[in-house]
């Protein structure tokens, strides 16, 4: 079956200027996550949402950054005024519900601030 | 999340058993210890997950220490296709009104020998 999609795979955007990045969860999943992951860095998680609600904004690194999600399913996260030290690779995960043991994975954004 | 210890880097013959430690001294009786692992250029990948008793399954096997300090994800033969960062997380038991993501750490990046 369909996994988890990421669009764009990459972007490449000037300093300064707006970002999108977008996750299709896996059909049916009601939570979803992001995270990111800068070069040589580990994994950092950035907001949790169950349904359209985002009950976990804990990780978002300033008001720069924010997320939705509508009808439950596609979810979009939106960065501002971009800047290089947002370079990474945004990852989207998706599992079946609050507590469930697996999160899957999409295959990322690369995004690149220049 | 209680905090896990591993090592850096290991490596590996293809074709032989491949043993991951994982030292997690202050786990609490309701963190389920979870193994992701990350192949180059994609998104973290579910492998196995336990509780107390050892568990396995067609990826790998997990074992865990009685007293749960520590826990060991084997590879039973491992392939060039297992090259991968390899995680070790705890969990909280699903239940509680948090979000449950994942928090990883450095992880210990396997190498496969031909």
């Amino acid at each position: 079956g369909a996994g988890v999609s990421q669009s764009p795979s990459n972007k490449v955007t000037e300093k300064g200027k707006d970002v999108e990045l977008r996750c299709d969860p896996i059909s049916g999943h009601t939570a979803l996550y992001w995270y990111r992951q800068s070069l040589g860095q580990g994994l950092e998680f950035l907001i949790y949402f169950q349904g359209n609600s985002a009950p976990d904004k804990s990780g978002l690194p300033s008001d720069r950054f924010s997320a939705e999600r509508t009808g439950g399913s596609v979810s979009t996260l939106t960065i501002q005024r971009t800047q290089q030290e947002d370079s990474a690779v945004y990852l989207c995960a998706s599992s079946t519900g609050q507590g469930a043991s697996e999160q899957y994975f999409g295959p990322g954004t690369r995004l690149t601030v220049t | 999340d209680a905090k896990t210890t591993q090592p850096n880097s290991m490596e590996s013959n293809e074709e032989e058993p491949v043993h991951l430690p994982c030292n997690h001294s202050t786990i609490s009786g309701t963190d389920y210890i979870h193994w992701y692992r990350q192949l180059p250029s994609q998104g973290p990948e579910y492998v196995i997950h336990g509780l107390t008793s050892n568990v396995n399954n067609r990826m790998a096997s997990l074992a865990i220490a009685e007293d749960r300090k520590s826990s060991t994800l084997i590879l039973h033969r491992a392939t060039l296709r297992d090259a991968a960062v390899y995680y070790c997380i705890l969990r909280e038991r699903s239940g509680g009104a948090g979000s449950y993501q994942l928090t990883f750490g450095k992880g210990t990046k396997l190498s496969v020998i031909p």
